[in-house]
This record gives structure tokens, sequence and C-alpha cells, in this order.
């Protein structure tokens, strides 16, 4: 089993529909947690973090549910610049302090 | 420039070759990583620096694969006797955190090198 487990997708929706993302993660130590946004070909970029009592910023939330080991990410309002792959990416915590990785959900919008 | 730089950006090599990436981090950043990415996967963790100090090698597939970052600075992973498997972009990453947990941590990555070996 995978530590960050997510669905691969693609998620195809038209231009102004809301999508949601989950991504599950093995580890329950893990300490900290983020939404990663990679577009075809480039590297990935810090999306947000994700903080327990949940965050928001702009048109994207993320929340975080320990108890469940499970992490979210909701996106209004989709636009076409919004087409990319989104990982979910935990730090294990317990001393190791490498980001793992899921392997992406891949998010095409439509006009 | 004040991102993290990788070179070369692509590199095809002969099976058997060996093969020497090069990442400059951002300046300051303590923290290094590789990652290793196959096509339609999320990133594999290979290796972790901390200044110069290789703190964490559990990611790295076999003693083919050697990293290094000796002054603390610019690191450099080596492949020996590349293989097919080998083909993927490998990542580099930095960050600031030195020490403590790893909250808030962002890691700034390169654009990657695009190993392809033949």
């Amino acid at each position: 089993r995978k530590e960050v487990e997510q669905d691969p997708g693609p998620f195809n929706v038209p231009e102004g529909a809301t999508v949601a993302f989950n991504c599950t993660y093995s580890n329950s130590a893990s300490q900290s947690f983020f939404w990663y946004r990679q577009d075809c070909r480039k590297e990935p970029k810090l999306l947000m973090s994700v903080y327990s009592s949940g965050n928001e910023d702009g048109r994207f939330t993320a929340q975080l549910n320990r108890a469940s080991q499970y992490i979210s990410l909701l996106i209004r309002d989709s636009k076409l610049s919004d087409s990319a792959t989104y990982l979910c990416v935990v730090s294990p915590g317990g001393g190791r302090r490498a980001l793992t990785f899921g392997s992406g959900t891949r998010l095409q919008v439509q006009p | 420039g004040a991102g993290v730089s990788q070179s070369p950006r692509y590199k095809v090599a002969k099976r058997g070759q060996d093969v020497a990436l090069r990442c400059d981090p951002i300046s300051g950043h303590v923290s290094l990583f590789w990652y290793q990415q196959a096509l339609g996967q999320g990133p594999e963790f290979l290796t972790y620096f901390q200044n110069e100090a290789q703190l964490d090698k559990s990611g790295l597939p076999s003693d083919r694969f050697f990293a290094e970052r000796p002054e603390g600075s610019v690191s450099t992973l080596k492949i020996q006797r590349t293989q097919q498997e080998d083909s993927a972009v490998y990542l580099c990453a930095s960050s600031f955190l030195k020490t403590g947990g790893t909250s808030g941590t962002e890691a700034f990555f390169g654009q990657g090198t695009r190993l392809t070996v033949v």
C-alpha cells in the first residue's frame, strides 16, 4: 500500500464547476500536509498548506481529517487555467524530513 | 537566478553509461531533496541532505545511485551503469528548514532533468 493514495482521475469538468479531490495517507504520525500543483512537463509548485482547522485561499479550500487520515481539496468556479495534476503531499514526521507525494489527480477543465 | 536550477535539462544516455545530474539550490536553503518522477506518477523520494550531511538515502533504488553535496550547496546525483528503468525526470528541491518540525515547510523544485536511457 502506498503511503499517500489519490484517485488518478482524470476529472473532466466544465468551466464554473465545483470539483473535489480526496487523498488518504497511511502514516498516522504524519505532521504536515500540502497540495502541490504540477502542470504538464513542469515542476511541482506549492498550491497550499493544509491545516487541521481547514483553510481557504480564494476558490480553493483544503481540509484535513486526522481521525480518518484523509485530506481534501475543493476548487470552486473552475477555470480553464486550473487544468493540471494536483499532488497530495505529506510530511511523514518521526524525524523523516522528506515530503511524500501521492501519484496525483489530473484535472481537465473544459470550456 | 533566484530559483532551484538543474542541469542538464535533458540527457540521453546509452545503457551502461554513467551520468551526473547537477542541482543548484536556492541560496541559503539548508535542506535539499532528490526525487525521481516516472511518467504519470508522483515524485518518489530518493535522498535528503541537510547542509552537507546526507541524512536519508532510503529511497535510492540501488547502489548504482549516489548523491553528494560536499559543501552544503550544489548537489550532484550520479547514476552508474544506467539501465532503461532509470529513465525518468529527476527533480531536485530545496527548503529553508534547518531543524525542528516540518510544519509549513515549502519545498521549491527545479525544472528537473529528463533522463532517457537508450
